[in-house]
């Protein structure tokens, strides 16, 4: 199993809906989370962290973490087109890994109008 | 507040060359993680420097070198190149500590002719 694996899309949604994109992680990384969104030839941006379990809300966006389950989501509510992009989930290693991030492939999100 | 500066933003070289990648982080950031992405590979952590020591590497080549100086300026070199080192090479800074939030760079895209 990956350490961080993400469905690669793309995941199309009308505009107005809510995006859902889901992370799952196995038992070598840690309880720190980050969503990155990527435009096509771009840098990478960050969106939210998330260490604790529960939800965590930032305008538009609320990532999600649930340990029992070891998934992380990023739901994004009135998608708009400029939501397009991929997003990218990360989380630091179990042990001895600082500030190291391992990434998931990313899901590509299209969000149409 | 300036963000993560990484020069050149382009360059093209040809295999066996070498090449020097800069990365100023964040005022006030001393971590500095470097990440490799290509398409078939994703996003790949490379090292990562804090207080001028390497305390993490990823599980690359020896070719792939780094360093940070006192002001937490950093450099990555890549010795003797290939054509698979093409890559976009991204920088991230980083506070003190261990699985806090990474602020990429715009990356500098290595072609390798």
């Amino acid at each position: 199993q990956k350490e961080v694996e993400q469905n690669s899309g793309p995941l199309s949604v009308p505009e107005g809906a809510i995006a859902s994109l889901n992370c799952t992680y196995s038992d070598r990384v840690s309880q720190s989370f980050f969503w990155y969104r990527q435009y096509s030839g771009k840098s990478p941006e960050l969106i939210m962290s998330i260490y604790s379990n529960g939800d965590k809300e930032d305008g538009r966006f609320t990532a999600q973490l649930n340990k029992a389950s070891q998934y992380v989501s990023l739901l994004i509510r009135d998608s708009q087109p400029s939501d397009s992009a991929t997003y990218l989930c990360a989380a630091t290693p179990l042990s001895g890994g600082y500030n190291k991030l391992i990434f998931g492939a990313g899901t590509r999100l299209a969000v149409h109008p | 507040k300036a963000g993560v500066t990484q020069t050149p933003r382009y360059l093209i070289k040809t295999r066996g060359q070498q090449v020097t990648l800069s990365c100023s982080p964040i005022s006030g950031h001393r971590s500095v993680s470097w990440y490799q992405q290509t398409p078939g590979q994703g996003l790949q952590f490379l090292f990562e420097y804090f207080s001028e020591t390497q305390r993490n590497k990823g599980n690359f080549p020896g070719r792939f070198s780094g360093r940070q100086f006192s002001n937490s300026r950093s450099e990555m070199n890549v010795s003797t190149l290939e054509l698979g080192d093409s890559a976009l090479y991204l920088c991230a800074s980083s506070r003190t500590g261990t699985g806090t939030e990474a602020f990429f760079g715009q990356g500098t895209r290595l072609t390798v002719v």
